[in-house]
Protein backbone atom coordinates (compact mmCIF):
# COMPACT_ATOMS: atom_id res chain seq x y z
CA UNK A 1 0.00 0.00 0.00
CA UNK A 2 1.62 3.52 -0.87
CA UNK A 3 -0.35 5.32 1.50
CA UNK A 4 -2.50 7.36 -1.90
CA UNK A 5 -5.64 5.66 -2.41
CA UNK A 6 -7.48 5.77 -5.34
CA UNK A 7 -11.31 4.80 -6.01
CA UNK A 8 -12.99 3.41 -8.03
CA UNK A 9 -10.43 0.65 -9.20
CA UNK A 10 -12.51 -0.14 -12.68
CA UNK A 11 -14.78 2.02 -14.08
CA UNK A 12 -17.02 1.29 -16.97
CA UNK A 13 -19.54 3.98 -18.91
CA UNK A 14 -20.97 4.78 -21.98
CA UNK A 15 -19.86 7.74 -24.50
CA UNK A 16 -21.52 10.59 -23.49
CA UNK A 17 -21.55 10.06 -19.63
CA UNK A 18 -19.85 11.93 -16.85
CA UNK A 19 -17.55 10.14 -13.56
CA UNK A 20 -15.81 11.31 -11.14
CA UNK A 21 -12.26 9.85 -10.00
CA UNK A 22 -11.34 10.21 -6.31
CA UNK A 23 -8.60 10.19 -4.61
CA UNK A 24 -6.63 10.55 -1.21
CA UNK A 25 -2.88 11.63 -0.74
CA UNK A 26 -0.46 10.23 1.27
CA UNK A 27 -0.93 11.73 5.10
CA UNK A 28 1.13 14.96 5.08
CA UNK A 29 1.44 15.37 0.97
CA UNK A 30 -0.08 18.65 0.01
CA UNK A 31 0.16 18.16 -3.81
CA UNK A 32 -1.93 16.07 -5.83
CA UNK A 33 -1.60 15.10 -9.34
CA UNK A 34 -3.25 13.73 -11.99
CA UNK A 35 -2.07 11.79 -14.77
CA UNK A 36 -3.50 10.11 -17.62
CA UNK A 37 -1.66 6.61 -18.81
CA UNK A 38 -3.06 5.51 -22.51
CA UNK A 39 -1.99 1.69 -24.31
CA UNK A 40 -0.30 4.25 -27.17
CA UNK A 41 1.58 6.75 -24.84
CA UNK A 42 3.20 7.22 -21.67
CA UNK A 43 2.25 8.95 -18.40
CA UNK A 44 0.40 12.14 -19.49
CA UNK A 45 0.12 15.16 -17.22
CA UNK A 46 -3.11 16.74 -16.57
CA UNK A 47 -3.26 18.87 -13.90
CA UNK A 48 -1.64 19.42 -9.70
CA UNK A 49 -3.38 20.87 -7.37
CA UNK A 50 -1.47 22.11 -4.15
CA UNK A 51 -3.41 22.84 -1.05
CA UNK A 52 -6.56 23.59 -2.44
CA UNK A 53 -5.26 25.90 -5.65
CA UNK A 54 -4.24 24.53 -9.06
CA UNK A 55 -0.68 24.82 -9.83
CA UNK A 56 -0.15 23.66 -13.03
CA UNK A 57 -1.93 22.48 -15.84
CA UNK A 58 -1.03 19.95 -19.00
CA UNK A 59 -3.16 18.46 -21.29
CA UNK A 60 -5.86 18.36 -19.81
CA UNK A 61 -9.05 18.48 -22.07
CA UNK A 62 -11.53 21.26 -21.37
CA UNK A 63 -14.40 17.91 -20.93
CA UNK A 64 -11.97 17.46 -17.64
CA UNK A 65 -12.07 19.20 -14.53
CA UNK A 66 -10.35 19.09 -11.00
CA UNK A 67 -10.51 19.94 -7.85
CA UNK A 68 -8.79 19.49 -4.20
CA UNK A 69 -10.91 19.65 -1.04
CA UNK A 70 -9.98 21.34 2.25
CA UNK A 71 -9.12 17.75 3.82
CA UNK A 72 -6.87 17.27 0.87
CA UNK A 73 -8.87 14.56 -1.14
CA UNK A 74 -9.01 15.35 -4.97
CA UNK A 75 -11.53 14.61 -7.38
CA UNK A 76 -11.30 13.92 -11.41
CA UNK A 77 -13.99 15.22 -12.98
CA UNK A 78 -14.35 14.02 -16.87
CA UNK A 79 -17.74 14.49 -19.08
CA UNK A 80 -18.55 14.09 -22.63
CA UNK A 81 -17.06 10.85 -22.62
CA UNK A 82 -15.36 9.37 -25.79
CA UNK A 83 -13.97 6.65 -26.39
CA UNK A 84 -10.86 7.26 -26.55
CA UNK A 85 -10.57 8.64 -22.88
CA UNK A 86 -10.40 5.35 -22.13
CA UNK A 87 -6.70 4.65 -20.27
CA UNK A 88 -5.45 4.52 -16.30
CA UNK A 89 -6.06 7.55 -14.39
CA UNK A 90 -3.35 7.83 -11.59
CA UNK A 91 -3.06 10.25 -8.59
CA UNK A 92 0.35 10.74 -7.08
CA UNK A 93 0.88 13.00 -4.12
CA UNK A 94 4.03 14.44 -3.29
CA UNK A 95 5.34 16.32 0.47
CA UNK A 96 7.39 20.01 -0.30
CA UNK A 97 10.61 20.10 -1.64
CA UNK A 98 10.55 19.15 -5.21
CA UNK A 99 11.13 14.96 -4.34
CA UNK A 100 9.77 12.44 -6.64
CA UNK A 101 5.60 11.53 -5.94
CA UNK A 102 4.16 8.61 -5.02
CA UNK A 103 1.24 7.03 -7.12
CA UNK A 104 -1.89 5.29 -6.32
CA UNK A 105 -2.63 2.01 -8.07
CA UNK A 106 -4.60 3.54 -10.79
CA UNK A 107 -8.72 3.65 -11.55
CA UNK A 108 -9.20 1.89 -14.75
CA UNK A 109 -11.72 3.87 -17.13
CA UNK A 110 -13.61 1.76 -20.32
CA UNK A 111 -15.88 3.81 -22.24
CA UNK A 112 -17.78 1.57 -24.42
CA UNK B 1 10.15 22.17 -23.82
CA UNK B 2 11.23 19.53 -21.50
CA UNK B 3 11.57 15.98 -23.02
CA UNK B 4 12.38 11.87 -22.17
CA UNK B 5 13.46 9.81 -24.34
CA UNK B 6 13.73 5.76 -23.29
CA UNK B 7 15.48 3.32 -25.20
CA UNK B 8 15.48 0.27 -25.84
CA UNK B 9 11.70 -0.22 -26.04
CA UNK B 10 11.69 -3.54 -25.10
CA UNK B 11 14.75 -5.86 -23.79
CA UNK B 12 14.14 -9.57 -22.94
CA UNK B 13 16.94 -11.02 -20.90
CA UNK B 14 17.77 -14.45 -19.92
CA UNK B 15 18.37 -14.95 -15.91
CA UNK B 16 21.27 -13.69 -14.78
CA UNK B 17 21.92 -11.65 -18.02
CA UNK B 18 23.29 -7.90 -17.44
CA UNK B 19 22.30 -5.40 -19.21
CA UNK B 20 21.52 -1.17 -19.46
CA UNK B 21 18.31 0.76 -19.96
CA UNK B 22 19.00 4.35 -21.35
CA UNK B 23 17.25 7.35 -20.36
CA UNK B 24 18.09 10.74 -22.81
CA UNK B 25 16.80 14.21 -21.35
CA UNK B 26 16.29 17.92 -22.67
CA UNK B 27 15.28 19.74 -19.73
CA UNK B 28 15.55 23.26 -18.37
CA UNK B 29 17.63 23.62 -15.27
CA UNK B 30 17.15 19.89 -13.86
CA UNK B 31 15.82 19.93 -10.39
CA UNK B 32 15.73 15.85 -10.41
CA UNK B 33 15.65 12.67 -12.75
CA UNK B 34 13.82 9.73 -11.05
CA UNK B 35 13.40 5.96 -12.27
CA UNK B 36 9.94 4.05 -11.37
CA UNK B 37 8.96 0.38 -12.12
CA UNK B 38 5.91 -0.26 -12.92
CA UNK B 39 4.07 -4.07 -13.09
CA UNK B 40 1.45 -4.08 -15.51
CA UNK B 41 -2.15 -2.79 -13.83
CA UNK B 42 -0.59 -1.35 -11.34
CA UNK B 43 0.53 2.35 -10.35
CA UNK B 44 4.62 3.09 -10.74
CA UNK B 45 6.60 2.36 -7.87
CA UNK B 46 9.32 4.99 -6.85
CA UNK B 47 13.22 3.57 -7.31
CA UNK B 48 15.58 6.23 -7.10
CA UNK B 49 16.50 9.85 -7.51
CA UNK B 50 19.40 11.40 -8.72
CA UNK B 51 20.04 15.21 -8.39
CA UNK B 52 23.40 15.83 -10.29
CA UNK B 53 25.79 14.55 -12.95
CA UNK B 54 28.10 11.99 -11.60
CA UNK B 55 25.80 10.84 -8.72
CA UNK B 56 24.94 6.91 -8.81
CA UNK B 57 22.23 5.69 -6.18
CA UNK B 58 21.82 1.01 -6.01
CA UNK B 59 19.10 -1.10 -4.63
CA UNK B 60 19.79 -4.55 -5.20
CA UNK B 61 20.19 -5.72 -8.21
CA UNK B 62 19.60 -2.13 -9.71
CA UNK B 63 22.25 1.14 -10.50
CA UNK B 64 21.03 4.31 -11.63
CA UNK B 65 23.33 6.87 -12.81
CA UNK B 66 23.35 10.05 -14.16
CA UNK B 67 25.01 12.62 -16.63
CA UNK B 68 24.27 16.21 -17.93
CA UNK B 69 22.29 14.25 -20.76
CA UNK B 70 21.07 10.96 -19.97
CA UNK B 71 20.88 8.57 -17.24
CA UNK B 72 21.07 4.50 -17.52
CA UNK B 73 19.76 2.02 -14.94
CA UNK B 74 22.25 -0.98 -14.66
CA UNK B 75 20.74 -4.19 -14.30
CA UNK B 76 22.84 -7.16 -12.67
CA UNK B 77 22.13 -10.30 -13.09
CA UNK B 78 18.63 -10.38 -13.17
CA UNK B 79 15.66 -12.47 -12.17
CA UNK B 80 12.31 -12.88 -13.83
CA UNK B 81 10.60 -11.03 -11.28
CA UNK B 82 12.48 -8.01 -11.91
CA UNK B 83 10.49 -8.37 -15.19
CA UNK B 84 8.43 -4.78 -15.04
CA UNK B 85 8.09 -2.18 -17.30
CA UNK B 86 11.30 1.10 -16.31
CA UNK B 87 10.25 4.49 -16.05
CA UNK B 88 12.36 7.61 -16.35
CA UNK B 89 11.01 11.18 -15.69
CA UNK B 90 12.48 14.55 -15.06
CA UNK B 91 11.49 17.42 -13.05
CA UNK B 92 12.61 20.64 -14.39
CA UNK B 93 12.98 23.53 -12.22
CA UNK B 94 10.98 26.39 -13.60
CA UNK B 95 8.60 26.93 -10.92
CA UNK B 96 6.67 23.50 -11.24
CA UNK B 97 6.61 20.35 -9.67
CA UNK B 98 5.52 18.07 -12.05
CA UNK B 99 7.14 15.08 -13.84
CA UNK B 100 7.73 14.42 -17.42
CA UNK B 101 7.78 10.65 -18.29
CA UNK B 102 9.63 8.87 -20.91
CA UNK B 103 7.46 6.12 -22.62
CA UNK B 104 9.21 3.40 -20.78
CA UNK B 105 11.88 0.25 -21.44
CA UNK B 106 9.37 -3.22 -21.04
CA UNK B 107 12.17 -5.81 -19.44
CA UNK B 108 11.25 -9.52 -19.75
CA UNK B 109 13.32 -11.83 -18.08
CA UNK B 110 13.66 -15.55 -18.44
CA UNK B 111 14.60 -18.18 -16.43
Amino acid sequence: DSGVTQTPKHLITATGQRVTLRCSPRSGDLSVYWYQQSLDQGLQFLIQYYNGEERAKGNILERFSAQQFPDLHSELNLSSLELGDSALYFCASSGTGGSGYTFGSGTRLTVV
Amino acid sequence: EDQVTQSPEALRLQEGESSSLNCSYTVSGLRGLFWYRQDPGKGPEFLFTLYSAGEEKEKERLKATLTKKESFLHITAPKPEDSATYLCAVQGSYNTDKLIFGTGTRLQVFP
